[in-house]
This record gives C-alpha cells, structure tokens and sequence, in this order.
C-alpha cells in the first residue's frame, strides 16, 4: 500500500513569490492534514480536513495561506506571497477510520530567500 | 492546554548502550501517546503507540515505552543502540478535543562508534 505521497520533496523561492505544495493521502483516508515544521522544532497543525471541510484551519495564516481539498482526496496548500520566515519543512499526514494515528509523508522543505 | 516537553535537546550514547529519552506531557484525560523517529529529510515514522492496557509498549526496531500516569510520562528505552538509529526523535499526544497530535521539540540522537 503507497504511503502518504508529497510533492515536491524541495522548493527554493524568492521571498514574495507563490509557492505550491501537493498531498496525496493514504487511500481511504479521509483526514488530512498539514503540518509545518520550523528548523529544530516539532511539526505544528496548519489545517486538518476531513473529507472536504477544513474543520480546524485555526493556526493557518489566512493571509497568505490557502489550502483546498478538492473531492475529498488530494489537497494542495499554497503560500502567496511567500516571507523569509516561511522556510520550513511542510508535512501532510493522513488517517482514517477514526483512528488517531496519523501516517506522514516525506514533506517538502521550502527555502524562501 | 495540552502540550508535551522533552526535555533533552540532544543526548549523545555510545553504539551498544542503552538509551532513554524522556517525555513528559500535560493532558486532562487518558491520553493517546505517541514516539515518532525522523531520519535526515525524511518524514515521520510511529516507532509506537500507547492507548491503554498494558503500561509497557513495544514498538519497532527494538524501541519500547513506558507510560507512566503518577509522572506524566512516557519515556522512550532500547536496550542496546545501533549507529543507525541516530536520527530525531519525536514524543507526541493527541488531543481528541481538537482531534490533532501535539508535539514536543524533539530530541537529537547522536550515536558514536
């Protein structure tokens, strides 16, 4: 079974540009979630879905920060436009079935400068 | 609030011995608990889970932990440490209010030969 499936592994942006990430969760999952992890720190909830509805966007930055889950199943989280402090790594997980444990993709470093 | 701490940055253990890294963390009810281990770029991966019963969980890869209520703790043991187990490791709770895990800072594995 594919695991939770992130793209792309690595971004180099200058500082106000757009930046796109994908995830595609584990199949059958229907919570998502984006974390972002700062250089030294653990990983911190941007947005959790379930199904379709973001049911805890609660520490996204809505500024400059989207996210969408369209159908349920992939999600794609935008930054627009990007600041230095952006850099991070950025981690999707997934689970399913009421199950508390989430599984993790490899997430994407971002590197604003 | 829910939070967890660990409290060693980094510990460094020779190859053979054994390691503990501690984990403590602050949550009303029972909590579901977590270890998490992160190689260089790579994703999170569950080393173990605690949920209930038997106070003593194994995990992959040789780790174990032990949940302890009167101490609020949850600390990760392997009996004998292998070079490839340097990596960052990561204690969490999940918090089925918010439906979401929380993570400490993570503690840095060096493993010396």
């Amino acid at each position: 079974e594919a695991g939770v499936v992130q793209s792309p592994r690595y971004k180099i942006i200058e500082k106000k540009q757009p930046v796109a990430f994908w995830c595609n969760p584990i199949s059958g999952h229907n919570t998502l979630y984006w974390y972002r992890q700062n250089l030294g720190q653990g990983p911190e909830l941007l947005i959790r879905y379930e199904n379709e509805e973001a049911v805890d966007d609660s520490q996204l930055p809505k500024d400059r920060f989207s996210a969408e889950r369209l159908k349920g199943v992939d999600s794609t989280l935008k930054i627009q436009p990007a600041e230095l402090g952006d850099s991070a790594v950025y981690l999707c997980a997934s689970s399913g079935g009421g199950n508390t444990e989430a599984f993790f993709g490899q997430g994407t470093r971002l590197t604003v400068v | 609030a829910q939070s967890v701490t660990q409290p060693d940055i980094h510990i460094t253990v020779s190859e053979g011995a054994s390691l503990e890294l501690r984990c403590n963390y602050s949550y009303g009810a029972t909590p579901y608990l977590f270890w998490y281990v992160q190689s260089p770029g790579q994703g999170l991966q569950l080393l173990l889970k605690y949920f209930s019963g038997d106070t003593l969980v194994q995990g992959i890869k040789g780790f174990e932990a032990e949940f302890k209520r009167s101490q609020s703790s949850f600390n990760l043991r392997k009996p004998s440490v292998h070079w490839s187990d340097a990596a960052e490791y990561f204690c969490a709770v999940f918090n089925t209010g918010g439906f979401k895990t929380i993570f400490g800072a993570g503690t840095r594995l060096f493993v010396k030969a």
